[in-house]
């Protein structure tokens, strides 16, 4: 039973490019939570989908990003016109039902260095 | 809205010697509490977690945490850590919305 997977593991793209961060759930795991990580600091909520639908978006900036979770396929988290301040590393976890007393089981993460 | 504070952002110690992480959330009605636990280059493991019930909670590797509510508190303990013990750990919490609310971690430092 593969754990959750995310790619690219790395990413290196120049300012002003789109960034795409792809994240498989568990099997039977239908709820999806994108978390991003700066240098140095703890995780930050980003956004929280189950399959076709947005239920928390309240950690999303405002601008530029946007993610989905379409009823075939992988969860994708996209960056648009990224900024050096978009470099970090992206998490992605899953869970079977809406989280609280669930543990979230977390991808290895995707790495975005903005040049 | 639900905060935690991980009170040291590093902690180095000698193998074999006990260790404390502590981390204080802010109060809420109920409260699950985790511990997770990141290797370099690595995404987040479960360490261990408190649900309900028994206050001490462990994991299978030695490591322990007791949900104190009058301090909220749920600070993580080892009494003789090894080199493999080297990461960051991160205190989490949630109550019964949708998402985990992290502490700024404490990066665990294990010399020999």
């Amino acid at each position: 039973n593969a754990g959750v997977m995310q790619n690219p593991r790395h990413l290196v793209r120049r300012r002003g490019q789109e960034a795409r961060l792809r994240c498989s759930p568990m099997k039977g795991h239908s709820h999806v939570y994108w978390y991003r990580q700066l240098p140095e600091e703890g995780l930050k909520f980003m956004v929280y989908l189950q399959k076709e639908n947005i239920i928390d978006e309240s950690g999303m900036p405002k601008e530029r990003f946007s993610a989905e979770f379409p009823k075939e396929g992988p969860s994708i988290l996209r960056i648009q016109q990224v900024v050096r301040g978009d470099s970090a590393a992206y998490f992605c976890a899953s869970s079977p039902v809406s989280s609280g007393a669930n543990v979230l089981t977390f991808g290895a993460g995707s790495r975005l260095t903005v040049l | 809205a639900q905060s935690v504070t991980q009170l040291d952002s590093q902690v180095p110690v000698f193998e074999e010697a006990p260790v404390e992480l502590r981390c204080n959330y802010s109060s809420s009605v109920s409260v699950y509490l985790f511990w997770y636990v990141q290797y370099p280059n690595q995404g987040l493991q479960l360490l261990l977690k408190y649900l309900s019930g028994s206050t001490l909670v462990e994991s299978i590797n030695g490591f322990e945490a007791e949900f104190n509510k009058s301090q909220t508190s749920f600070h993580l303990r080892k009494p003789s850590v090894h080199i493999s013990d080297t990461a960051e750990y991160f205190c989490a919490v949630s109550d019964d919305t949708d998402k985990l609310i992290f502490g700024t971690g404490t990066r665990l430092q294990v010399f020999p």
